[in-house]
């Protein structure tokens, strides 16, 4: 079935550590994204993608990183987690001349 | 930049009631709105866009570009509305990414 698939569902991580947070679509969307997202608050862009090689940053600085090397996976890394980088991060996908994102579960980290 | 607002943090309503969701937004362009809804424990997704002029749940939307709104209507909400809901605009382009506002908890008592 056509998804859009986020693992972890949740994570707990110390400080300093090392972190990839998986996203992967099965709807062969070119578009994806990662937004970051608060309890009860806005979502913010962090990283998108039109496609296969291509990334940009959003509109929300961020210390993250991401690549896409197929087009199905869009994965998350930060090299050194901090408490400040406690939030709940949702993947998304869309066609490319689409605007309608379809979203992931999303994944909720705490760094402590 | 392309900015959406939503004024209203909370909305709380009785069954029954009429609710009215607002979104303004700024933008110069000709903008493509929807709303999108998160339910206790669901994924985001998409409730209606503009260009669909269509009816979902019985909510509707009406873009207003004099008023550069798009408020999210029902004439009658029911218990199972309560949810968050988020109003996001996208640029008319291949190239453009979704912009959301800060999302109103609509909450319908019985």
């Amino acid at each position: 079935e056509a998804d859009i698939y986020q693992t972890p569902r949740y994570l707990v991580i110390g400080t300093g550590k090392k972190i990839t947070l998986e996203c992967s679509q099965t709807m062969g969307h070119d578009k994806m994204y990662w937004y970051q997202q608060d309890p009860g608050m806005e979502l913010h862009l962090i990283h998108y993608s039109y496609g296969v090689n291509s990334t940009e940053k959003g509109d929300l600085s961020s210390e993250s990183t991401v690549s896409r090397i197929r087009t199905e996976h869009f994965p998350l890394t930060l090299e050194s987690a901090r408490p400040s980088h406690t939030s709940q991060y949702l993947c998304a996908s869309s066609e490319g001349g689409l605007q309608q994102a379809f979203f992931g579960q999303g994944t909720r980290l705490t760094v402590v | 930049a392309q900015r959406v607002t939503q004024p209203e943090k909370l909305l709380s309503v009785f069954k029954g009631a009429p609710v009215e969701l607002k979104c303004n937004y700024s933008y110069s362009g000709s903008p493509e709105l929807f709303w999108y809804v998160q339910y206790s424990r669901q994924r985001l997704q998409l409730l209606l866009r503009h260009i669909s002029r269509e009816s979902i749940k019985g909510f509707t939307a009406d873009l207003n570009k004099g008023e550069t709104s798009f408020h999210l209507k029902k004439p009658f909400a029911q218990e199972e509305d309560s949810a968050m809901y988020y109003c996001a605009l996208s640029m008319n382009s291949g190239y453009s990414t979704l912009t959301f506002g800060k999302g109103t908890m609509l909450l319908v008592s019985p």
